[in-house]
């Protein structure tokens, strides 16, 4: 079966534009998770979607935000961007909601460069 | 939350077992042990997880000291394509970690052929 697939792979953006990222899970899976990746930071978590609603958020300001949609593909939006969110933006599925006990499966990114 | 320490490092040659180790002292007892790779230009792979007895799959076993205070991460036979950032991470159920990775620095495995 199909992968996690993330649209665009790659973008660049100038200071103080938008980005919206896209991701689809597997199917069948109803929780989508975003993560940022940077060389300083590391993989940081953003938020949590499952069954539409935001589950778990991380320590990012709210020009990140998210939604998710009836067939569990999820959005994320970032808004007036700045030089420091370039980064690889990371989205996981999983059948259910949570990383407890449950398998994550990780798309291959999307590739933010903000100039 | 309970904090997870690894070695920034590890060699292996190919065909030999690897064990990555995990020290994890503040565990509690709800804390789930996972453990995660992310191979060069790829997003992070599901590797193993448990939370007391030992645990194998396909892809590696993982070892959970009858303290759960250290766990190890046990590749049997190290291949090329093991080569990648290993992270071990605790999720605790009714904590805040609950729904989320938080990735450490994690070890990084070199291969050797």
């Amino acid at each position: 079966k199909a992968g996690v697939t993330q649209t665009p792979r790659y973008l660049i953006k100038t200071r103080g534009q938008q980005v919206t990222l896209s991701c689809s899970p597997i199917s069948g899976h109803r929780s989508v998770s975003w993560y940022q990746q940077t060389p300083g930071q590391g993989l940081q978590f953003l938020f949590e979607y499952f069954s539409e609603t935001q589950r778990n958020k991380g320590n990012f300001p709210g020009r990140f935000s998210g939604r998710q949609f009836s067939n569990s593909r999820s959005e994320m939006n970032v808004s007036t961007l700045e030089l420091g969110d370039s980064a690889l933006y990371l989205c996981a599925s999983s059948r259910s909601q949570g990383a407890l006990n449950n398998e994550q499966f990780f798309g291959p990114g999307t590739r933010l460069t903000v100039l | 939350d309970a904090k997870t320490t690894q070695p920034n490092s590890m060699e292996s040659n190919e065909e030999e077992p690897v064990h990555l180790p995990c020290n994890h002292s503040t565990i509690s007892g709800t804390d789930y042990i996972h453990w995660y790779r992310q191979l060069p230009s790829q997003g992070p792979e599901y590797v193993i997880h448990g939370l007391t007895s030992n645990v194998n799959n396909r892809m590696a076993s993982l070892a959970i000291a009858e303290d759960r205070k250290s766990s190890t991460l046990i590749l049997h036979r190290a291949t090329l394509r093991d080569a990648a950032v290993y992270y071990c991470i605790l999720i605790n159920a009714g904590g805040t970690s609950y729904g989320k990775l938080t990735f450490g620095q994690g070890t990084i495995l070199t291969v050797h052929p």
